[in-house]
């Protein structure tokens, strides 16, 4: 079973303000890095999976980056709002099928 | 709606029993996946299964079992349940296995009594 880290658990900020969480996985066998938005009482949707060392992706005033030689990648929200407010999953795929998730960051976006 | 449906919403049972959690994937989509979310606990995966054939294990308990039927549904099944294994089923499907994207059912709420 494959330690999948994120930062912070939980965060809370103001309507407007700019946030990022860190994700952290193992740099050897990589395969992909993925992102998932979980609101409560729904299930997971994805936001991105990303599979190049360097790649960026982006969808409205969510990004993500990823590096894969130092095991990290990064979510940004620009402007958050309160419909922002979910736990952020990310998932590291490794070989071709296994794929791990992290625990999460919990993000609340206060009005 | 992620064209992921999983039957059924709510199970409560009693410790010692068996119980199946049914699965259908997004239309196309070759590769399902089990996960359990436990309180406290992230998404734990279980078992993947890709056009029939298991593909890759996870955390799964012996007392657990799946599969994957021609027409691509799947099936968990849970046997001498403990109060342990109450928890969030999650289903998920993909059109194929590598770098693509799951799409989740809404889950299966499992309560052991």
């Amino acid at each position: 079973i494959l330690n999948v880290e994120q930062s912070p658990q939980s965060l809370h900020v103001q309507e407007g303000d700019s946030t990022n969480f860190t994700c952290s996985f193992p740099s050897s066998n990589f395969y992909a890095l993925h992102w998932y938005r979980w609101e409560t009482a729904k299930s997971p949707k994805a936001l991105f999976v990303m599979t190049l060392n360097g790649d960026e992706k982006k969808k409205g005033r969510i990004s993500a980056t990823l590096n894969t030689k130092e095991g990290y990648s990064y979510l940004y929200i620009k402007g958050s709002q309160p419909e922002d407010s979910a736990t952020y999953l990310c998932a590291f795929q490794t070989g071709a099928n296994n794929l791990f998730f992290g625990t999460g960051t919990r993000l609340t976006v206060i009005p | 709606d992620s064209g992921v449906t999983q039957t059924p919403k709510h199970l409560i049972t009693a410790t010692g029993q068996r119980v199946t959690l049914r699965c259908s994937p997004r239309s196309g989509d070759l590769s399902v996946y089990w996960y359990q979310q436990s309180l406290d606990q992230g998404l734990q995966f279980l078992i993947q299964y890709y056009n029939g054939e298991e593909r890759a294990k996870g955390n799964i308990l012996e007392r657990f079992s799946a599969q994957q039927f021609p027409d691509l549904h799947s099936e968990l099944n849970l046997s001498s349940l403990e109060l342990g294994d109450s928890a969030l089923y999650f289903c998920a499907s993909s059109a194929r296995t590598v770098n693509e994207k799951l799409f989740f059912g809404s889950g299966t709420q499992l309560s052991v009594l």
